[in-house]
């Protein structure tokens, strides 16, 4: 397992259209966290599972944004109707359950034009 | 809503310069504190997982040390490298959350040659 990936690296979209990213976690990890990461701020938390439950949303995360891991393996993080203030890094991590430290991905990057 | 603060946000350093930033947390209800540094195009990457009030952990040239009590930590490197140049995130994991994490606003640190 070389770690946590994320897919695409980089997006770019028109306003109005809907994106989609895929994180697949390191194998054996049973949490799975996506952040939002915006120019000169620290990295925010938007949503996480527990296996393929979804436990816990930040109110960042309006109803154009949708978040799946079926399988309680890969997620998806879906974005519909992009606006220009979601653009910023997307970013992905996974733990083991209650052990502190998050391994990451290394982002997706969404613009939005 | 937590309130994770770093500073300075921004550093320049030579070569061989020793530097330290902080990072200041809320000293409440403490459970841990993670470090992470940030290099441009690759993924977060764990410094430091940080429990234990007076902690001092040590990889390399960086150091951190904590102080539950007031609420910070600080996180120095002794005769700064290039390589060094990087974000430097401190992040404050919410143990009734899944280890969902706060981060800091990140300390940018470029090292001069």
């Amino acid at each position: 397992d070389t770690g946590v990936s994320q897919d695409p690296r980089h997006k770019i979209t028109k306003r109005g259209q809907n994106v989609t990213f895929r994180c697949d976690p390191i194998s054996e990890h049973n949490r799975l966290y996506w952040y939002r990461q915006t120019l000169g701020q620290g990295p925010e938390f938007l949503t996480y599972f527990q296996n393929e439950a979804q436990l816990e949303k930040s109110r960042l995360l309006s109803d154009r944004f949708s978040a799946e891991r079926p399988k309680g393996s890969f997620s998806t993080l879906e974005i519909q109707r992009t606006e220009q203030g979601d653009s910023a890094m997307y970013l992905c991590a996974s733990s083991f359950f209650d052990r502190g430290e998050a391994f990451f991905g290394q982002g997706t990057r969404l613009t939005v034009v | 809503i937590l309130n994770v603060e770093q500073s300075p946000q921004s550093l320049h350093v030579q070569e061989g310069d020793s530097t330290n930033f902080t990072c200041s947390f809320p000293s409440s209800n403490f459970y841990a504190l993670h470090w992470y540094r940030w290099e441009t195009a690759k993924s977060p990457e764990a410094l430091f997982v940080m429990t234990l009030n007076g902690d001092e952990k040590k990889k390399g040239r960086i150091s951190a040390t904590l102080n539950t009590k007031e609420g910070y930590s600080y996180l120095y490197i002794k005769g700064s490298q290039p390589e060094d140049s990087a974000t430097y995130l401190c992040a404050f994991p919410n143990n009734n959350a899944g280890n969902m994490l706060t981060f800091g606003g990140g300390t940018r640190l470029m090292v001069k040659p």
